[in-house]
């Protein structure tokens, strides 16, 4: 039973334009929203987060955008660096419980 | 601060031996919680402690899988005996309220051969 939905495996964009990256959840008792970044090898590293209360939560080229009554939410890098060269999870959060997506694979190109 | 931290990096075994993995979380962190990823798959919640009691581990796979966290502070978590599914990366995370932002260690990944 996957709840939480990344449908683009891989996104690719050029150094300096704006990345997006989308997330597709099921469960309703999802809280809290958050975004992970990950690179080989090492563990998740915790990127932004939003509130279920929220629709927009901003933090420097991060911004992350969640439509509750879609069960929707997005992820915008801009611009986009090489080193946001990474894999990226959503993970909403119920209660203590986080729900990861498969992850989306995102390359920079210089 | 020094952030979570997880021994050992790496493990390879043989299928049938135990492997104990230990997590160290950030100080202060009352809440410790241990995931995996195996092959091909998303990452899984395993369990949730605070403090010293556990609060769900109801993503523990079998009774083969035995984590502890005695007085509080590190947790260890032990496969015994190890089968070749177990393979993959085990993960620890830790957050000062439950509810609140985790943040994880670098993995530790297991091998079963």
């Amino acid at each position: 039973d996957q709840q939480v939905k990344q449908n683009s495996p891989s996104l690719s964009v050029q150094e300096g334009r704006i990345s997006i990256l989308n997330c597709d959840y099921t469960n309703s008792m999802f809280d809290y929203f958050l975004w992970y970044k990950k690179y080989p090898a090492e563990g998740p590293t915790f990127l932004i987060s939003i509130s279920s209360i929220k629709d927009k939560n901003e933090d420097g080229r991060f911004t992350v955008f969640l439509n509750k009554s879609a069960k929707h939410l997005s992820l915008h890098i801009v611009p986009s660096q090489p080193g946001d060269s990474a894999v990226y999870f959503c993970a909403p959060l119920n209660d203590y419980k986080l729900s990861f997506g498969a992850g989306t694979t995102v390359t920079v190109r210089a | 601060e020094a952030g979570v931290t997880q021994f050992p990096s790496h493990s390879v075994i043989e299928k049938g031996q135990t492997v104990t993995l230990r997590c160290d979380p950030i100080s202060g962190h009352d809440n410790l919680y241990w995931y995996r990823r195996v092959m091909g798959k998303e990452i899984k919640f395993l369990l949730h402690f605070v403090k010293e009691s556990k609060q769900d581990e109801s993503g523990m796979p079998n009774n083969r899988f035995l984590a502890e966290r005695t007085g509080g502070t590190y947790s260890t978590l032990k496969v015994q005996p190890a089968e070749l599914e177990d393979s993959g990366v085990y993960f620890c995370a830790s957050s000062q309220v439950s509810g609140q932002t985790q943040y994880f260690g670098p993995g530790t990944r297991l091998l079963v051969l």
